[in-house]
């Protein structure tokens, strides 16, 4: 069965410090791959996506992503985070020949000190 | 643009009793999806559909009901409320299929089961 896992519930960074969000998945097909971000109290917003091509993804807000296909990872990653980027991160898979169905991580809760 | 929208934003409900979760959307979008969101859980979805009259159960259906007489419209409906479904709701939409499609989110609505 399709699965995400982040490792990591919470993580603290300080502001300028550079990011890496871990993100597992389990999926017998090449996946679409998908990071989502949920600002307090909002809906979730796409980051970015990887679909096939570049193993390497940019996003919105300074982020990108590393697809790797040996390690069934797809971290996400940002150089100097900013206060703003406080929020909730998820990871989710797509399901091919379904109802574009996503299959969600738990995701992590980025807290930023100043 | 108003995207997706969802009413109400907060409910408190008492065992038993029955209510309707409003979803609407204005970018003519064939699938909609509804979501919940549990702390540590991720997003767990519960109903899908791929056009008017169209719907189908997803992960975790038991206790819901949901309709959709028109592209634009995907209501949900609790018919015996319980404590196991206080949760946060999140409507969304997408226009392509197969997992490969960015979803819209709606901004939740926090529901409360006493």
């Amino acid at each position: 069965a399709q699965s995400v896992t982040q490792p990591d519930i919470h993580i603290t960074v300080s502001e300028g410090a550079s990011l890496e969000l871990r993100c597992n998945y389990s999926y017998g097909a090449t996946p679409y791959l998908f990071w989502y971000v949920q600002s307090p109290g909002q809906g979730l917003q796409l980051l970015l996506k990887y679909f096939s091509g570049d193993t390497l993804v940019q996003g919105i807000k300074g982020f990108e992503a590393e697809f790797k296909r040996s390690q069934s990872s797809f971290n996400l990653r940002k150089p100097s985070v900013h206060w703003s980027d406080a929020a909730e991160y998820f990871c989710a898979v797509g399901v091919s020949g379904g109802y574009n169905k996503l299959i969600f991580g738990a995701g992590t809760r980025l807290a930023v000190h100043p | 643009n108003a995207g997706v929208t969802q009413t109400p934003k907060f409910r408190i409900l008492k065992i038993g009793q029955s209510m309707t979760l409003q979803c609407t959307q204005d970018m003519n979008h064939n699938y909609m999806y509804w979501y919940r969101q549990d702390p540590g859980m991720g997003l767990k979805l519960i109903y899908y559909s791929v056009g008017a009259g169209i719907t189908d159960k997803g992960e975790v259906p038991n206790g819901y009901n949901v309709s959709r007489s028109t592209t634009e419209d995907f209501p949900l409906r609790l018919e015996l409320a319980a404590p196991s479904q206080t949760s946060v709701y999140f409507c969304a939409s997408s226009q392509q299929q197969g997992g490969a499609g960015e979803l819209f989110f709606g901004e939740g609505s926090r529901l409360t089961v006493l």
